[in-house]
């Protein structure tokens, strides 16, 4: 089975901190996703990463940048936390470059708040 | 521009009733489908998915999916629903392009009453 971890279920930072959350998949896959999810919004694409070194920018990046060194990790990092970015934050994977027909597998999520 | 739609924000369900929880899409293309589902606390699991040949799919838990091209829907169902499918339930389309990956709706939240 593919194993999404993340390195936090639950997170409480001051406003202005920098914030590091790390994913790491365990089945080779080619794509990392960032996702965050809102009440009522459902699921946006904050960044996603098809190859080591390589990011895209998704629906909501402000605020956030990423960093993909190895393959099988993918951190989000909140540069200086802002109250409206607490939230709870997904990570996801999928297997090939361009393949929209992949499953995208989920992490349990990490729940941030920022005080 | 792609987008997914579920118009049930909420919806309450007695158990051992049947369920159908909609989803409606907007793509240019042929789509490629998803229904996760969420657990309180939890991160999403794949129920089922579309993405060429038979337009009934089998998923997990005994839910299905129907693709009606002509309507731009893939509704989600159950013929009998029990205690433990109360979560919420999101549609999504992938679509392979600058900036996206996977579109969801915002999700519907069943509860199931006894």
């Amino acid at each position: 089975d593919v194993k999404v971890t993340q390195s936090s279920r639950y997170l409480v930072k001051r406003t202005g901190e920098k914030v590091f959350l790390e994913c790491v998949q365990d089945m080779d896959h080619e794509n990392m996703f960032w996702y965050r999810q809102d009440p009522g919004l459902g699921l946006r694409l904050i960044y996603f990463s098809y190859d080591v070194k390589m990011k895209e920018k998704g629906d909501i990046p402000e605020g956030y940048s990423v960093s993909r060194e190895k393959k099988e990790r993918f951190s989000l990092i909140l540069e200086s936390a802002s109250t409206n970015q607490t939230s709870m934050y997904l990570c996801a994977s999928s297997l090939r470059q361009g393949a929209a027909s992949d499953t995208q597998y989920f992490g349990p999520g990490t729940r941030l708040t920022v005080l | 521009a792609q987008s997914v739609t579920q118009p049930d924000i909420h919806i309450t369900v007695s158990e051992g009733a049947s369920l159908e929880l909609r989803c409606n899409y907007s793509y240019g293309a042929t789509p490629y489908l998803f229904w996760y589902v969420q657990s309180p606390g939890q991160g999403l699991q794949l129920l089922l998915k579309y993405f060429s040949g038979d337009t009934l799919v089998q998923g997990i838990k005994g839910f299905e999916a129907e693709f009606k091209r002509s309507q731009s829907s893939f509704n989600l169902r159950k013929p009998s629903v029990h205690w433990s499918d109360a979560a919420e339930y999101f549609c999504a389309v992938g679509a392979w392009q600058a900036g996206t990956a996977l579109i969801f709706g915002k999700g519907t939240t069943l509860s199931v009453s006894s």
